[in-house]
């Protein structure tokens, strides 16, 4: 059975930084791409970031570029999302997902492909003073 | 960018009876390897979103034949054939063609 267990969600500051981490069980870790999605109280359901299978291509969002770095452990089973520079827009639970696909296609204009197979249970993340 | 638009946005249904939502992408979703970039998904209350619908109009595993997907192009169909308690929930139609946008949800209940 797949599974997806998010961790590292909380209250911090704005301006402050947080660090989620999916520990993947069931399946083969190495041999899909993963992704963060995040969904704000209340609210729909936002693409946040992309990693592939192996060589470690990542892409984000818009609204997380610079900001966010997307990054896995494969020798762990593990994703882990960086936050940096977090705002009062950032606050939402954030979702791990494993996408069908070992590796995204990139065009000229945007990456894509695949679809997320399986999420996990999600974890909260607050930017407040 | 990619908008996707759902409609109606809320959806009240008789158990037993048909459902329809309607989903609708400002771009075609038919990509140049002849698939077509389009998913459902359903959050249920408190839950994480599942994936019901791959490309177009294949259930994902596990998923009851009530459900069923549809649609070409731009527009696209998700027809639940009996609705049954357990259907209620958010539903959310998803592309993939250039990043991965989501529908606003529509939101179904059960009369």
């Amino acid at each position: 059975e797949v599974q997806l267990l998010e961790s590292g969600g909380g209250v911090v500051q704005p301006g402050g930084s947080l660090r989620l981490s999916c520990a993947a069980s069931g399946f083969s870790f190495t041999s899909y791409a993963m992704s963060w999605v995040r969904q704000a109280p209340g609210k729909g359901l936002e693409w946040v970031s992309v990693i592939s299978s192996s060589d470690g291509s990542t892409y984000y969002a818009d609204s997380v570029k610079g900001r966010f770095t997307i990054s896995r452990d494969n020798s762990k089973n593990t994703l882990y999302l960086r936050m940096n520079s977090l705002r009062a827009e950032d606050t939402a639970i954030y979702y791990c997902a494993r996408l069908s696909i070992a590796v995204f296609y990139c065009s000229s204009s945007s990456c894509y492909g695949g679809y997320f197979q399986h999420w996990g249970q999600g974890t909260l993340v607050t930017v407040s003073s | 960018d990619i908008v996707m638009t759902q409609t109606p946005l809320s959806l009240s249904v008789t158990p037993g009876q048909p459902a329809s939502i309607s989903c609708k992408s400002s771009q075609s979703l038919l990509h140049s390897d002849g698939k077509t970039y389009l998913y459902w998904y359903l959050q249920k209350p408190g839950q994480s979103p599942q994936l019901l619908i791959y490309e177009v109009s294949n259930r994902f595993s596990g998923v009851p034949d009530r459900f069923s997907g549809s649609g070409s192009g731009t527009d696209f169909t998700l027809k639940i054939s009996r609705v049954e308690a357990e259907d209620v929930g958010v539903y959310y139609c998803m592309q993939s063609i250039q990043s991965w946008t989501f529908g606003q949800g529509t939101k179904v209940e059960i009369k």
